[in-house]
């Protein structure tokens, strides 16, 4: 089981350049995220997909866009890359749908794609 | 959204030490956890703990949904447990999970 995964790990890329995360499970989970990760600030929620077929704005959707291609693959693109969006980017996956409160809510994250806009 | 917010922020311990790591929510969740990220940057989910307590090998957790917080313990600390410990919280439709700024522990031999 390779659980979540998350392709590329480093990408460096001029402003204004495009580019899209990739990333898949396995785990036959309803639920994924992006989250990106900066400096002193801990997580925060780009977009979530509560099951297939939906996706929905977190906390900071501005520059950003999303997929969700199937159950198992939650794409994040960036149409035309900031320096602000320089960070390491998190996808996660949770078993639960929404309104479920049941123990299977536990996030498994992928191990991060690290993105440098110059 | 919900704040969460963890104290303290940084944390050093002599190895065999123990320590206690705080996270306090604004409003009422069904669901906390509580993550250990190492310096690979790799996130390890450490306990789901809505309410109650748990409890795996030096690690345990409490929840107290009703005061809104909860406690992780680590008991006879290790170089290995160094690294930044978050809590992440969750409410209502969809589970989006909102995350406090991290406990960063470092472990001295």
């Amino acid at each position: 089981n390779a659980g979540v995964t998350q392709t590329p790990k480093f990408q460096v890329l001029k402003t204004g350049q495009s580019m899209t995360l990739q990333c898949a499970q396995d785990m036959n989970h309803n639920s994924m995220y992006w989250y990106r990760q900066d400096p002193g600030m801990g997580l925060r929620l780009i977009y979530y997909s509560a099951s297939e077929g939906t996706t929905d704005k977190g906390e900071v959707p501005n520059g950003y866009n999303v997929s969700r291609l199937n159950k198992r693959e939650f794409s994040l693109r960036l149409e035309s890359a900031a320096p602000s969006q320089t960070s390491v980017y998190f996808c996660a996956s949770s078993g639960g749908t929404s309104g479920s409160f049941s123990g299977a809510n536990v996030l498994t994250f992928g191990a991060g794609s690290r993105l440098t806009v110059l | 959204g919900i704040q969460v917010e963890q104290s303290p922020p940084d944390l050093i311990l002599q190895e065999g030490a123990n320590s206690t790591l705080r996270c306090n929510f604004s409003d009422s969740v069904n669901n906390l956890q509580w993550f250990h990220q190492n310096p690979w940057g790799q996130l390890i989910n450490l306990f789901y703990i809505p309410s109650g307590t748990k409890q795996n090998g030096r690690l345990s957790a409490t929840t107290v949904a009703t005061e809104r917080y909860s406690l992780l313990y680590i008991s006879s600390s290790q170089t290995t447990d160094s690294g930044v410990y978050f809590c992440a919280v969750g409410r209502g439709a969809g589970n989006q999970f909102y995350f406090g700024t991290g406990t960063s522990l470092t472990v001295i031999p």
